[in-house]
């Protein structure tokens, strides 16, 4: 595609309710990144993906949250049994290959998906 | 682990002034890259420039450029000729250096941010 697109853009949901956030990166991109930004602050790292592996989820904050990627191109994060504390701007990035010590590279973002439970 | 610190919330300047943006940041490696990334009001992360540590010259992109400090550890963002287009949230980001191509991780740092505003 064109760019990294996220859906839905906007999803409101009760507190306690499942909800899946969709991330499909453009095209060929090798790497995909899910970060969660809160009002007012910087995009925070959540998991990052290698093809279809997930190399770090360190930044997941509980085991509440969840993400796979299983044929190396959409990825989908869950979050299971939701709180209000994870309402928040949910970001998905996408870059064209694994990194390297040198060349040049960007971290192309999609336009977010913002997550208000109630 | 690396933290980003951006310590102006707010910042305004004259339309076709000029006006610099600060960040500082903590690291023990001596390999990396830093980054400046626009959000304007329609949410979208824009990137504006970027700096490889490696490199003694700062690097610029137009009306952008970057003052890059190693030694202090400081990376801040000078914008001239400011325009309206230019008003959004900035923000400064830390990637560290990756070890292996198969297994690295790239994953961004970022600050606080820093709102600014135009005035025409």
């Amino acid at each position: 595609g064109a760019g990294v697109s996220q859906s839905p853009r906007y999803k409101v949901t009760k507190r306690g309710q499942d909800v899946a956030l969709r991330c499909d990166p453009i095209s060929g991109h090798v790497s995909l990144y899910w970060y969660r930004q809160a009002l007012g602050q910087g995009p925070e790292f959540l998991t990052y993906f290698n093809y279809e592996a997930q190399q770090d989820k360190s930044g997941l904050p509980n085991d509440r949250f969840s993400a796979e990627r299983p044929e190396g191109s959409i990825s989908t994060l869950t979050i299971q049994r939701t709180e209000q504390r994870d309402s928040a701007m949910y970001r998905c990035a996408s870059s064209s290959r694994p990194g390297t010590t040198l060349g040049r590279w960007e971290q192309f973002f999609g336009p977010g998906t913002r997550l208000t439970v109630l | 682990a690396q933290t980003v610190t951006q310590s102006q919330p707010e910042m305004s300047v004259q339309e076709a002034e000029t006006v610099t943006l600060s960040c500082t940041y903590d690291t023990s490696e001596s390999d990396y890259y830093l980054f400046w990334y626009k959000q304007p009001p329609s949410r979208q992360m824009i990137l504006v420039i970027r700096q490889e540590a490696y490199k003694q010259q700062n690097a610029t992109e137009n009306r952008f450029s970057v003052n890059f400090q190693k030694a202090a550890k400081s990376f801040s963002l000078k914008i001239s000729d400011s325009q309206l287009g230019d008003a959004a949230m900035y923000f400064c980001a830390y990637r560290s250096p990756v070890l292996s191509p198969l297994f690295g991780n790239e994953k961004l740092t970022f600050g606080t941010g820093t709102r600014l505003t135009i005035i025409p």
